[in-house]
């Protein structure tokens, strides 16, 4: 069965970054995109950005062009966001999710468990 | 860039009373759209793709509609499990979300 599992629980300070990986099992990793997504607390769901992990071509949301990065590794079939110069405001659940039915309609069909950054001084 | 707007902000329920939520865009997306289901703790599950397709394993009970800028997320019969926030989706872009509370 597809599962996405991702690391744990993260405390930064301010201007520090965080890199969260994001394990697949299940399923062809190379055929698949994985996006990142977001959720403040008490907040809605927020996109961050695409990556395909067939080769590597990404796609992040304009307010955090400069900030965010997402990385694959193929061979453990992890996928990889990494957030800098943090700030309060990126407090939030992250999680990643595989892009089903074909990355031009980018839905989301299995999720993570979710990663909770707390950015705090 | 597409914004979605979705109504009403919450809605209160019973158990076995039908819930019909709403989606808007900001321009066509023809059936371009997705409805997540979150509950308190939990990760987004995919329900509806295609405006109108239920995902693996999405009960019956759950049907979507609509095309263009409207669209509706239907549950013909309210189960306890049912009440949650639910989303819609547009490639990079979220509703805010409809909340589904008991009443």
């Amino acid at each position: 069965q597809v599962q996405l599992v991702q690391s744990g629980a993260e405390v930064k300070k301010p201007g520090a970054s965080v890199k969260v990986s994001c394990k697949a099992s299940g399923y062809t990793f190379t055929s698949y995109g994985i996006s990142w997504v977001r959720q403040a607390p008490g907040q809605g769901l927020e996109w961050m950005g695409w990556i395909s992990a067939y080769n590597g071509n990404t796609n992040y949301a304009q307010k955090l062009q400069g900030r965010v990065t997402m990385t694959t590794d193929t061979s453990t079939s992890t996928a990889y966001m990494e957030l800098r110069s943090l700030r309060s405001d990126d407090t939030a659940v992250y999680y990643c999710a595989r892009v089903g039915y074909g990355d031009v309609r980018g839905y989301f069909d299995y999720w993570g468990q979710g990663t909770l950054v707390t950015v705090s001084s | 860039e597409i914004v979605l707007t979705q109504s009403p902000a919450t809605l209160s329920l019973s158990p076995g009373e039908r819930a019909t939520l709403s989606c808007r865009a900001s321009q066509s997306v023809s059936s371009y759209l997705a409805w997540y289901q979150q509950k308190p703790g939990q990760a987004p599950r995919l329900l509806i793709y295609d405006a109108s397709n239920r995902a693996t394993g999405i009960p019956a009970r759950f049907s979507g509609s609509g095309s263009g800028t409207d669209f509706t997320l239907t549950i013909s019969s309210l189960e306890p499990e049912d009440f949650a926030v639910y989303y819609c989706q547009q490639r990079t872009a979220f509703g805010p979300g409809t909340k589904v509370d008991i009443k």
